[in-house]
């Protein structure tokens, strides 16, 4: 079964604060993903990447970074948290057939 | 350009009556396409794909679509609804030709079932 985990379920930090957000996958998959979720708007995709320390822009990048230097780990920085994006966050791994396969969440508050 | 449309943001239905949700895309190049599941506080979780050849998926937990290129549409549905069920259900379009694994996904559907 494929595993993609998340380094927490919730998550509380102030504003300014630098947050980072953690995802494992254990498939050896290329592609690895960060998407938010908002009431109302969907799964918007922030960043993805296709490889080892190779990244892309999503839809939403504004306010966010992200590292790669392991295949496996595909994390998402908060360089100085806002309230605007308190926000569920959920990361996907996908193999070559297109199938996303998500972690369970991380919910983050930003107070 | 490829995108999702999900028709109707919430659908109602009885326990043990049909569900329908609709789902229409538009891509360039033959897409593949999805339907996931999210129930409350957790990710998503495939319920069902088409890629290529028949065009009469089925998925887990009764649940099937149909892709129909003529229409653009590739609706999901189950004969009986669960209380189980109850869930918000994503459609998405493979998101391009080139290889990186992009899915669009569409703005979701929350399905209540009533007893």
């Amino acid at each position: 079964d494929v595993k993609v985990t998340q380094s927490s379920r919730y998550l509380v930090k102030r504003t300014g604060e630098k947050v980072f957000l953690e995802c494992v996958q254990d498939m050896d998959h290329e592609n690895m993903f960060w998407y938010r979720q908002d009431p109302g708007l969907g799964l918007r995709l922030i960043y993805f990447s296709y490889d080892v320390k190779m990244k892309e822009k999503g839809d939403i990048p504004e306010g966010y970074s992200v590292s790669r230097e392991k295949k496996e780990r595909f994390s998402l920085i908060l360089e100085s948290a806002s309230t605007n994006q308190t926000s569920m966050y959920l990361c996907a791994s996908s193999d070559l057939g297109y199938t996303q396969y998500f972690g369970p969440g991380t919910r983050l508050t930003v107070l | 350009a490829q995108s999702v449309t999900q028709l109707g943001s919430h659908v109602s239905v009885s326990e043990g009556a049909l569900v329908l949700l609709r789902c229409n895309y538009s891509s360039s190049v033959p897409p593949y396409l999805f339907w996931y599941v999210q129930y409350p506080n957790q990710g998503l979780q495939l319920l069902l794909k088409y890629t290529t050849g028949a065009t009469l998926v089925k998925g887990i937990n009764g649940f099937e679509a149909e892709f129909k290129k003529s229409e653009t549409s590739f609706h999901l549905t189950k004969p009986s609804a669960h209380m189980s069920d109850a869930a918000e259900y994503f459609c998405a379009v493979s998101g391009g030709s080139s290889n990186t694994g992009k899915l669009i996904f569409g703005q979701g559907t929350t399905l209540q079932v009533k007893p």
